[in-house]
């Protein structure tokens, strides 16, 4: 059984520029997550994808975008990188999104906008 | 607005001490409560749940609705314990995990 893994792990952007991070959930799991790490702080939450439909948002601009596809896995897209979105990105998966599932994080992409 | 609060930066106990990892919610309904761990070069994973009551590595939680806290505890550190703790919360299916920043607990020998 394979883990969640994400591509790529490191990237440099220059501020305004489109970045794309991708993510391939645990076999089995259709909802799929995003986080955003900054530096000294927990993760935060992005949105939540379950069976290909955005079902959750955190408190993050129009810019933050995603997808997830007909065999779960999933992107991120960021619009007009500020140097703000320099973070560490974690795509996590799970079996559903109902009480006691566990949820499965990746290694994460280190995102530094300059 | 539901916050997660780990009062504690770092905390650093000798081997074979008693380690209370502290941390206290903010949520107006009934939360799940988790406790994450990452060791160093490793991924975020799963320690463990409130709704499960389990022991994992020796370490428990008990949530305490009242005082509104979800504090870790293990009776004996041991070296490997050594990592950053977080403690999350989650109000509803889709609404993601609210994270603490996190405690860098360190044991020493």
């Amino acid at each position: 059984e394979t883990g969640v893994t994400q591509s790529p792990t490191h990237l440099i952007k220059t501020r305004g520029q489109q970045v794309t991070l991708r993510c391939s959930s645990q076999s089995g799991h259709n909802t799929v997550s995003w986080y955003q790490q900054a530096l000294g702080q927990g993760p935060q939450f992005i949105f939540q994808y379950y069976r290909e439909e955005e079902n959750g948002r955190g408190n993050f601009p129009p810019r933050f975008s995603g997808l997830q596809f007909p065999n779960y896995s999933s992107e991120l897209n960021v619009n007009a990188l500020e140097l703000d979105d320099s973070a560490l990105y974690l795509c996590a998966s799970s079996v559903g999104h109902g009480v006691g599932n566990t949820i499965y994080f990746g290694e994460g992409s280190w995102l530094t906008v300059v | 607005a539901q916050r997660v609060t780990q009062p504690e930066k770092l905390l650093s106990v000798f081997k074979g001490a008693p380690v209370e990892l502290k941390c206290n919610y903010s949520y107006s309904g009934s939360p799940e409560l988790f406790w994450y761990v990452q060791y160093s070069r490793q991924r975020l994973q799963l320690l463990l749940r409130h709704i499960s009551r389990e022991s994992i590595k020796g370490f428990t939680a008990d949530l305490n609705k009242g005082e509104t806290s979800f504090h870790l505890k293990k009776p004996f550190a041991q070296e490997e314990d050594s990592a950053m703790y977080y403690c999350a919360l989650r109000g509803g299916g889709a609404d993601g995990l609210t994270f603490g920043k996190g405690t860098h607990l360190i044991i020493q020998p």
